[in-house]
C-alpha cells in the first residue's frame, strides 16, 4: 500500500532556530510536495519536486527551503524559524499526471515560540 | 485567481441523518478543472474520497456522492445516512493550475462530527 511517513510528527522550536521537517515515500512517485495548513486557510503549497537533486517553489515558498536527495525523501527546512510558521505541515507524493491521486503524510504540528 | 469555498467550517449530524457539506470553485486558469474530495481521518493524512474530471458527472464512494456543477460552479458532498465512523475532516480541491505536478487547491476544510 502507499505510504508517505512525515517527522517528527510534532515540534515545537525557538524563534530564530532552524528546524528540518523530513518525507520519506514508497510509492515510488516522481512528485513529492509540502503543504502547511493554518486556521481558516486551506492546504497551501510551500515546495514540490519532480526528480531528486530539484525542487520547485510552490505558492508560499518565502521563509522556506526544500531538498530531495533521493525519489524517496523530500525534506522542508526553515532557516530561521518564525512564529507565523506555526502551522501543520504535510507532505505528499503522487505521479504527478493530472488526474492522478496525491497521497499525504500524517502531518507535522510545528509551534514556533 | 483560482479559490475553492467551503462555508461551514464544522458540521454536527445525528448518527443515520443525511449530510451535505458544500463547496464552490472560481477559477480562471484552469481550462478543464478536476473536482477532488480529501478526507483527513484523525491522527491520519488526507486521502481522496472521490474526484471528478467532467462537468455533469458524478462521483461516488463510501456512500458519499458529488456531482460537478459547471453552471454553479459547485461540487456539494452528500451522503443519505452517516455513520459514527464518518467523523473525519472533509476537504473539497480544484487542479491542477500552474503547468505540470498536478498542483492542487484546498478549501479550508471541513470538521464533520456524527453524533451517536
Amino acid at each position: 500500500e502507499a505510504a508517505v511517513t512525515q517527522s517528527p510528527r510534532s515540534k515545537v522550536a525557538v524563534t530564530g532556530g532552524k528546524v528540518t521537517l523530513s518525507c520519506h515515500q514508497t510509492n515510488n512517485h516522481d512528485y513529492m510536495y509540502w503543504y502547511r495548513q493554518d486556521t481558516g486557510h486551506g492546504l497551501r503549497l510551500i515546495h514540490y519536486s519532480y526528480v531528486a537533486d530539484s525542487t520547485e517553489k510552490g505558492d508560499i515558498p518565502d521563509g522556506y527551503k526544500a531538498s530531495r536527495p533521493s525519489q524517496e525523501n523530500f525534506s522542508l527546512i526553515l532557516e530561521l524559524a518564525s512564529l507565523s510558521q506555526t502551522a501543520v505541515y504535510f507532505c505528499a507524493s503522487s505521479d504527478g499526471g493530472s488526474q492522478n491521486t496525491l497521497y499525504f503524510g500524517a502531518g507535522t504540528r510545528l509551534s514556533v515560540l | 485567481g483560482d479559490s475553492v469555498t467551503q462555508t461551514e467550517g464544522q458540521v454536527t449530524v445525528s448518527e443515520s441523518k443525511s449530510l451535505i457539506i458544500n463547496c464552490t470553485y472560481s477559477t480562471t486558469s484552469i481550462a478543464y478543472p478536476n473536482l477532488f474530495w480529501y478526507v483527513r481521518y484523525p491522527g491520519e493524512g488526507l486521502q481522496l474520497l472521490l474526484k471528478v474530471i467532467t462537468a455533469g458527472q458524478k462521483g461516488s464512494s463510501r456512500g458519499f456522492e458529488a456531482t460537478y456543477n459547471k453552471e454553479t460552479t459547485s461540487f456539494h458532498l452528500q451522503k443519505a445516512s452517516v455513520q459514527e465512523s464518518d467523523s473525519a475532516v472533509y476537504y473539497c480541491a480544484l487542479g491542477p493550475y500552474g503547468g505540470s505536478g498536478n498542483k492542487l487547491i484546498f478549501g479550508t476544510g471541513t470538521l464533520l462530527s456524527v453524533k451517536p
